[in-house]
Order: C-alpha cells, then structure tokens, then sequence
C-alpha cells in the first residue's frame, strides 16, 4: 500500500520559508506527477502545484512568485518551498500523487496524512 | 477565491437523493475539461469519490455518482447514509490565464 510520508517544520515566523518533504513508499515512484495541496483551517482545498519525475514543475499562478517544488528520485521524495510566510500560509498540507487519467485530467488518488504548519510570531 | 462555486450546504434524511453542484466558466468546465470529486470526513485527508466526470473508483459505493452538462458538474448521492456526512469538492483544470488545476469551494453534506 502506497504511503506519503510528510515531514517538516510545523510553526514558523513570518517572513521565513516553509520547506516541507513528502517521502514516497510502498508504490511505484517514477511515471507520476506529485503534487502539493494546502487546506488553511476551515477552509477549501488549494491546489500549490506539481513536479514530475523528470523534474519539470507546474505551480498555482497566484503562489508561483514564492514557490519552489523540487523532486529527488533516487530517494523517493520531493519537496515544497516557499517563501516570505505569512499568517495566511497557515494550513494543512498535503502531497498527493496525480494519476494520468483515461478520461483525460489527471487526478489526486493517493494523500496521506497531511501537516499542520503554523505561521505565527 | 476559487473560479468553481458550490453550494456552502446541502442536507439531506437519510435514504433521501441529495446532490451538489460545481458551476464553473468557460475556461474550465464548459471548456471540456473533465470534473473529479473528492470527500473530506472530518479530520482526515480527502478521499477520491468520482473521477472523469462519471467513473467511480473501486470501493466507492454506487450510491455516488456524477454529470456534467455545460458549465456545472455535480455529484449525486442517492440513498444518503449517515456516513456520508462529509465536505465535498470538485476540481477541474482552468485554463486562464496561466493554466492550473483548481478546486471547487467545497460543500457540507449534513444528514439529519
């Protein structure tokens, strides 16, 4: 069974930069793209962007200006940055892996458990 | 906030046909581009519910199911169980002015 396991700093100051890295087990790493997805506390889900496995990255035009996705695939991870924090980027987030659809767009199967990261001074 | 709307609440008894719309524009859904729905239960990870407009993955109940016609989607549950008390969110592709992948607003099922 395919396991996301996420890990990074949970509470940070404003101004400083997020950097959050979701391990990959129990499935197949390469042929998918990888995704970041945030949920600030009550509310919708926001889509951050995606990385493939050959390292060409996509992201939200509304964060791109402060967000890095990076990706290591000899280690089955890859990572979130992103920059000059402030109390609106406190939310979940999650790294779920997108699926080429037979239908066409690809969508979110696997999502793990998500972390809580606080911004806050 | 998100370029695909839908409604805060639904409710429904249960046993009773409730569903929820995803109304978007012209440069996302009406533009063709396909509709996938997710449940949240409370406190957990969302959880992929329809994919491709229509298709189910396995071990999603038949009692879910969605359509599209023009700009909205929506997702139907017909039969409402207590555990399907839940947020609800559709995501499609919208294509301007930079093309990326967008979530609906997000819905409340409550069962009474």
């Amino acid at each position: 069974q395919m396991q996301l396991q996420l890990w990074g700093a949970g509470l940070l100051k404003p101004s400083e930069t997020l950097s959050l890295t979701c391990a990959v087990s129990g499935g197949s790493f390469g042929g998918y793209y990888w995704s970041w997805v945030r949920q600030a506390p009550g509310k919708g889900l926001e889509y951050i962007g995606d990385i493939k496995y050959s390292g060409s990255a996509n992201y939200n035009p509304s964060l791109k200006s402060r967000v890095t996705i990076s990706i290591d695939t000899s280690n089955q991870q890859f990572s979130l940055k992103l920059t000059s924090v402030t109390a609106a980027d406190t939310a979940v987030y999650f790294c779920p892996r997108q699926v080429p659809s037979p239908t066409g767009l690809p969508y979110l199967d696997y999502w793990g458990q998500g972390a809580l990261v606080t911004v806050s001074s | 906030q998100s370029v695909l709307t839908q409604p805060p609440s639904v409710s429904g008894a249960p046993g009773q046909r409730v569903t929820i719309s995803c109304t978007g524009s012209n440069s996302n859904i009406a533009a063709g581009y396909d509709v996938h729905w997710y449940q949240q239960l409370p406190g957990t990870a969302p959880k992929l519910l329809i994919y491709g407009n229509f298709n189910r993955p396995s071990g999603v109940p038949g009692r879910f199911s969605g359509s599209r016609s023009g700009a909205t989607a929506s997702l139907a549950i017909t039969g409402l169980q207590a555990e399907d008390e839940a947020d609800y969110y559709c995501q499609s592709y919208d294509r301007s002015p930079n093309g990326h992948y967008v979530f609906g607003t997000g819905t409340k099922v409550s069962v009474l």
